[in-house]
């Protein structure tokens, strides 16, 4: 298995522009979610998806959407980029089928700046 | 929603040495408080977890503790060796969203 798989690594994007970072799993995971850490900082929980069809905000979703169309994808999308979006973006999945079982594998991660 | 704290937030010991990172957490229904470790430019990987219905668990060199009542738990590393430096995080499980929350890190240095 690949795990959880994220790309690009790096992305350098002007001010107002969007992009979409994309997030795969082939672990059958029903839980998908998506993190973002500043430098030097903890993991920040914008948005996260319990199922396909299923989406829900978590911390810090402004700036951000995301939809879940398949159980292996999950995009996260940034509309009108701003410099407080320069961060690394993870992504993670977790089985969650049960209460004992949500250990979260994380991807590699996106590397975003804007300027 | 769920609060984690994490302390210190910078740690250095001498090679050989025990280090102590502590979390408390705010929601006293939160059950499921994992360990993560992130070394520089690296995802985070996790190294140990706990459930609520334990109070320790141990894996070779890395033990975890957790006081439901006081909501808190610990993570202890002995017998620390260079490789063992990186960024480690507490996490607990937001019951409310089934997500975590992370607390904001604990830079452990172990010098050789």
């Amino acid at each position: 298995n690949a795990g959880v798989t994220q790309t690009p690594k790096f992305r350098i994007l002007k001010i107002g522009q969007s992009m979409t970072l994309q997030c795969a799993q082939d672990m059958n995971h029903n839980y998908m979610y998506w993190y973002r850490q500043d430098p030097g900082m903890g993991l920040k929980l914008i948005y996260y998806s319990v199922g396909a069809g299923i989406t829900d905000k978590g911390e810090v979703p402004n700036g951000y959407n995301v939809s879940r169309s398949t159980t292996e994808d999950f995009p996260l999308r940034l509309e009108l980029a701003a410099p407080s979006q320069t961060s690394v973006y993870f992504c993670a999945s977790s089985p969650g089928l049960a209460e004992l079982t949500d250990t979260q594998y994380f991807g590699p991660g996106t590397r975003l700046t804007v300027l | 929603g769920e609060n984690v704290e994490q302390h210190p937030s910078t740690l250095s010991v001498q090679e050989g040495d025990s280090a102590v990172i502590k979390c408390t957490y705010s929601d006293s229904a939160s059950n499921y408080f994992p360990w993560y470790k992130q070394e520089l430019g690296k995802r985070p990987q996790l190294i140990i977890d706990i459930r609520s219905n334990v109070g320790e668990k141990k894996d070779q060199r890395i033990a975890v503790t957790l006081n439901k009542t006081a909501k808190h738990f610990s993570l202890h590393i002995t017998e620390t060796q260079p490789e063992d430096s990186a960024v480690y995080f507490c996490a607990a499980r937001d019951t409310g969203r089934r997500a975590l929350t992370f607390g904001s890190g604990t830079r452990l240095q172990v010098q050789p």
